[in-house]
């Protein structure tokens, strides 16, 4: 589809492995968002990618978590050493940069660290 | 303090019923956008309808409205003629600065919870 596309949509991983999320954004999309969403709260901001420009990695919760974007489209969320606090959901977003800069949304990678 | 505050964990609403999504917003930036997001249970994130903070209308996309109070800074989401498959978690979210991605995209609140009852 046309859509921004995600996977894994569930990933069940033991502690201390490292874990690859994949997202690929809308075609044409030049900002890609990543969020993390634990159960029951909010949006949490991570990473910002816009076009070929360094990210805005503000947002990651530590030195665990890095991102990469190749190529100004596909995007991978790398988690290392994964902790169970960083059991969420992960969800991308893509948006042409505009003045609405309506986001669009992947429909997620559920992680699950035991 | 916080940038979107939704004051309504959960509501339960009668099917047909109009239903008034409360979400007040922080900023000192005069340029910003408002969006609210619908998450059904199955955890896509629904774009709803968008409120620029210069436009001179309240928006509206079918059932949905947004009361757009600027000196309150208050943006309530209103949803006429609730439907069952309204039940999900209601997100208000604000960018700020009215071009470009913004640095950090859009802000959320913590949500409502919204069940429709028949």
């Amino acid at each position: 589809g046309a859509g921004v596309s995600q996977s894994p949509s569930n990933k069940v991983t033991e502690k201390g492995k490292d874990v690859e999320l994949r997202c690929d954004p809308i075609s044409g999309h030049t900002a890609l968002y990543w969020y993390r969403q634990s159960l029951g709260q909010g949006l949490e901001f991570l990473i910002y990618f816009q076009g070929n420009s360094a990210p805005d990695k503000s947002g990651l919760p530590s030195d665990r978590f890095s991102a990469e974007r190749t190529g100004g489209s596909v995007s991978t969320l790398t988690i290392q050493r994964t902790q169970q606090e960083d059991s969420a959901v992960y969800l991308c977003a893509s948006s042409f940069t505009g003045a609405t800069g309506e986001l669009f949304f992947g429909e997620g990678s559920r992680l699950t660290v035991l | 303090a916080q940038k979107i505050t939704q004051t309504q964990p959960g509501m339960f609403v009668q099917e047909k019923e109009a239903v008034t999504l409360d979400c007040t917003y922080d900023t000192s930036d005069p340029s910003y956008g408002l969006f609210w997001y619908k998450q059904p249970s199955s955890g896509e994130m629904i774009f709803l309808i968008y409120q620029g903070s210069y436009d001179q209308q309240n928006a509206t996309e079918g059932r949905y409205s947004l009361n757009f109070q600027k000196a309150r800074k208050s943006a309530n989401l209103v949803i006429s003629a609730s439907q069952l498959g309204d039940s999900a978690m209601y997100f208000c979210a604000m960018r700020e600065g009215m071009t470009g991605g913004g640095a950090d995209g859009l802000t959320f609140g913590k949500g409502t919870h919204l069940i429709i009852q028949p």
